[in-house]
């Protein structure tokens, strides 16, 4: 199973709503990432976890907020957005190795819309 | 710090001919990956092919292969016998201490 699931595929919010991603994967991986991206441009990283842990957070505003509960889950939870956080949130995984990081394999993405 | 180009924002080529994207970038570092990730239209990333820093061998993965040349900084991808299912955006993507930095991607269309 090479899998990455992410739910909800689509997600309408207003600013003042609270609503939660998740991502999911039973590849075994212990590095989970989320990225947001963008119309026509490349995925744009916001959080690491690797083993559970947040090892970095490119400085993203405090409204959205991570979550690893175990090795296989990661969520991102969000908060009084912005209409300019409108975006596709990626998830991906990769399994640390010896040798250093290895690929990231990406789930299909949450389409958010802030009204 | 890392950058990552991608010099063709857009190309069309037709089906079954060889195209390639040409991607290059800049590290001081000597250990590093670097990939190849296709997203079509509205669908997933999925990666298309890796390439070790370490390894002087070109990768190959069926139709798609790289010419990585490590002293010039560059990793093209060339696809043979291109498909239309080949319609994607293609970003190339460098790998150092667990954080991917992509380049802008080229728009890949495959015309029947």
């Amino acid at each position: 199973d090479t899998e990455v699931t992410q739910t909800p595929k689509h997600l309408v919010m207003g600013m003042t709503n609270k609503k939660s991603l998740k991502c999911e994967q039973h590849m075994g991986h212990r590095a989970m990432y989320w990225y947001k991206q963008k119309a026509k441009k490349p995925p744009e990283l916001m959080f690491v976890y690797s083993y559970e842990k947040l090892s970095i957070n490119e400085s993203v505003p405090s409204r959205f907020s991570p979550e690893c509960p175990n090795s296989s889950l990661l969520n991102l939870h969000l908060h009084a957005l912005q209409p300019e956080d409108s975006a596709l949130y990626l998830c991906a995984s990769s399994q640390p190795t010896l040798a250093g990081p290895y690929e990231q394999y990406f789930g299909p993405g949450t389409r958010l819309t802030v009204t | 710090a890392q950058t990552v180009t991608q010099s063709q924002p857009e190309m069309s080529v037709q089906e079954a001919e060889t195209v390639t994207l040409s991607c290059t970038y800049d590290t001081s570092e000597s250990n590093y990956y670097l990939f190849w990730y296709k997203q079509p239209p509205s669908r997933q990333m999925i990666l298309v092919i890796r390439q070790e820093a370490y390894k002087q061998q070109n990768a190959t993965e069926n139709r798609f292969s790289v010419n990585f040349q490590k002293a010039a900084k560059s990793f093209s991808l060339k696809i043979s016998d291109s498909q239309l299912g080949d319609t994607a955006m293609y970003f190339c993507a460098f790998l150092l201490d667990d954080k991917i930095i992509f380049g802008k991607g080229t728009r890949l269309h495959i015309l029947p």
